[in-house]
């Protein structure tokens, strides 16, 4: 089993619609939890940080689930801007942030 | 905030042939890791120093590529010789805590 897996899609969707990306991780002792967004050809920044007890910063929503390994990214009211791929990523203290292959968002006018 | 600055942005090179990549990280940032990203694929890690020591170099092809970090701020990530299966990006990135991850811009290697 992989250590990060997310679907790398791509999601097509239209503007102001929801969408939600999954991410599983095998390490049950990881501890930090994060969304990145990388738009094409540039580099990785964060999107926001995912904490137990969930947390939400604006139209983005984060969830974590420990008892599955499970973390999930709810985008509300899609904008055209909102089209990159989104990573997830999984640490804990000692090892390095370990990165999923990433799922691609587009969306569409 | 100055962010992770890395050179050059781009390079050519012919297989077999050596090439060598600079990262300077943010300013008080202990912590410094080098991603390599295929097309396609999301970032993997072939290197993480604390200050100027190895953490984590497990995925680092140590036969072909090495880095170091001297005085625990800039680091130099070499390939000798290249592979035609280098052809990536190469991300530095550095952190004040080992969690949040900041991404220089990156080096796209091409190797012909």
């Amino acid at each position: 089993r992989k250590e990060v897996e997310q679907d790398p899609g791509p999601f097509n969707v239209p503007e102001g619609a929801t969408v939600a990306f999954n991410c599983t991780y095998s390490n049950s002792a990881s501890q930090s939890f994060f969304w990145y967004r990388q738009d094409c050809r540039k580099e990785p920044k964060l999107l926001m940080s995912v904490y137990s007890s969930g947390n939400e910063d604006g139209r983005f929503t984060a969830q974590l689930n420990r008892a599955s390994q499970y973390i999930s990214l709810l985008i509300r009211d899609s904008k055209l801007s909102d089209s990159a791929t989104y990573l997830c990523v999984v640490g804990s203290g000692n090892t390095p942030l370990v990165f999923g292959k990433g799922t691609r968002l587009s969306v569409i006018a | 905030e100055a962010g992770v600055a890395q050179s050059p942005r781009y390079k050519i090179i012919e297989k077999r042939q050596s090439v060598a990549f600079w990262c300077n990280p943010i300013s008080g940032h202990a912590t410094l890791y080098w991603y390599q990203q295929i097309l396609g694929q999301g970032p993997k890690l072939l290197i993480q120093f604390q200050n100027n020591g190895v953490v984590d170099d497990s995925q680092l092809p140590k036969d072909r590529f090495s880095a170091e970090r001297l005085k625990g701020v800039d680091s130099t990530l070499k390939i000798q010789p290249a592979k035609l299966e280098d052809s990536a990006v190469y991300l530095c990135a550095s952190s004040p805590d080992r969690h949040e991850a900041f991404f220089g811009q990156g080096t796209r290697l091409t190797v012909v």
